[in-house]
This record gives C-alpha cells, sequence and structure tokens, in this order.
C-alpha cells in the first residue's frame, strides 16, 4: 500500500534558525500523487499548508517550501528561519489524483518547537 | 472563506455507548466528506468517504455498523461511534472537499472512553 515516513520528532530549533523535515513516499496504487504538507497547531485541526500536484515543481506558504521531487520519491519541508509561531505538528501526505475522492495517507506527524 | 465546523471538540463516554459527532462546511458545497481517525502515538488514518448520493465506502477495519455515516446534504455530515471502547479513543477529523484538490479540516473530534 501507500506509505508516508517522516522526520520522528519532535523537532527543537531556535528562532531564526532554518528548518528541514525529511518526507519520504511510496505510492504503489497512485500512478501520480498529490502530496501535500498539513500543520496542525496545538488545539487546532489540520491545515493545509503547502500542495503540490506536479512533479518537479515547488510549493511554499509562509515561508515554507517543498518540492515535488519524483527521482528521489521525496518532498522534504523547509523554512529557512523560523518562527516561535511555528511551533505545531506537521504532517506529510500524499492523496490520488484530481478527480478522485478525499483518501490522503499521512505520515507520522513531526512535531516541532520553536525556542525564543 | 472557506471552514468546516466540526462539533463537539471534546467528549467523554462510557464504555459501551454511543456518540454522535456532526461537521458542517461553511461557504462551500462538500461535495464529499472523508472522515479520519488518529488513535494515540498514530497517525491519521481514513474511516470512510461519503459522497452525496452515492455509497458510503468504508476502508479496511472500519464498518458501517461501528461508524454509521449521514450525509444529507452538501453542507452537513455526521458520524456515530456505537458500542465505543477503549480502541475508539482519539481524534476524529472530518475532511470536506470543496475542489478536486482542496480538502478542508475541521478541529476535530477527541473522544474519551471511560
Amino acid at each position: 500500500g501507500d506509505s508516508v515516513t517522516q522526520t520522528e520528532g519532535p523537532v527543537t530549533v531556535s528562532e531564526s534558525e532554518s528548518l528541514i523535515i525529511n518526507c519520504t513516499y511510496s505510492a504503489t496504487s497512485i500512478a501520480y500523487p498529490n502530496l501535500f504538507w498539513y500543520v496542525r497547531y496545538p488545539g487546532e485541526g489540520l491545515q493545509l499548508l503547502l500542495k503540490v500536484i506536479t512533479a518537479g515543481q515547488k510549493g511554499s506558504s509562509r515561508g515554507f517550501e517543498a518540492t515535488y521531487n519524483k527521482e528521489t520519491t521525496s518532498f522534504h519541508l523547509q523554512k529557512a528561519s523560523v518562527q516561535e509561531s511555528d511551533s505545531a505538528v506537521y504532517y506529510c501526505a500524499l492523496g490520488e489524483a484530481s478527480g478522485s475522492f478525499n483518501k490522503l495517507t499521512f505520515g507520522a506527524g513531526t512535531r516541532l518547537a520553536v525556542c525564543p | 472563506g472557506a471552514l468546516v465546523y466540526q462539533y463537539p471538540r471534546r467528549t467523554i463516554c462510557k464504555s459501551g455507548t454511543s456518540m454522535r459527532m456532526e461537521c458542517q462546511a461553511v461557504g462551500f458545497q462538500a461535495t464529499s466528506v472523508a472522515w479520519y481517525r488518529q488513535s494515540p502515538q498514530k497517525t491519521f488514518e481514513l474511516i470512510a468517504l461519503s459522497t452525496v448520493n452515492s455509497a458510503i465506502k468504508y476502508e479496511q477495519n472500519f464498518t458501517q455498523e461501528k461508524f454509521p455515516i449521514s450525509h444529507p446534504n452538501l453542507s452537513f455530515s455526521s458520524m456515530t461511534v456505537l458500542n465505543a471502547y477503549l480502541e475508539d479513543r482519539g481524534l476524529y477529523l472530518c475532511g470536506a472537499r470543496e475542489s478536486a484538490e482542496t480538502l478542508y479540516f475541521g478541529s476535530g473530534t477527541r473522544l474519551t472512553v471511560l
């Protein structure tokens, strides 16, 4: 089946430091998966951070970036300078291409703690 | 903007009893709704996909008899956890789809079973 593996947390970084959370995927049932990063802040639900539906493309949002690399089956999340407000749990996910439904396969989540 | 309201936020029920959670799409028409569960120490797993005017599709290990879902219109869906036991505890999320790629999630219902 499909699977997503991401950096095991918790990850602790200091404010203004750079961040990378690794994500690799295996899509055995989907030929051209869409890739997503979701974020869950304390006490809230999942929010879509960014998505990329085409291999080779880069998505970006709120200073975060991730590039869909089909050769290495990776979708690492990066940010050049984190803020304390970025403290949250980040989930990498893959989903079926448009026209299909809402089935997402999530990674285990990476808890990020940003220290002031 | 598009929002998904999910309630209750938290609920506690006695072992063997049932509880119902609701999901409402605001600002868009949710033609399909997905229900997920995050059990303790696990990631989110899909319970079922519900599409208006179509049969609800349950994933392996989840059944309609245990998690009946109602999706009567384009803005509302509910799911019940029947005869809840300890293994049913966790965070339940509904996700409603606005477009082909965009899935909006509610804030979740955290179920505690005593």
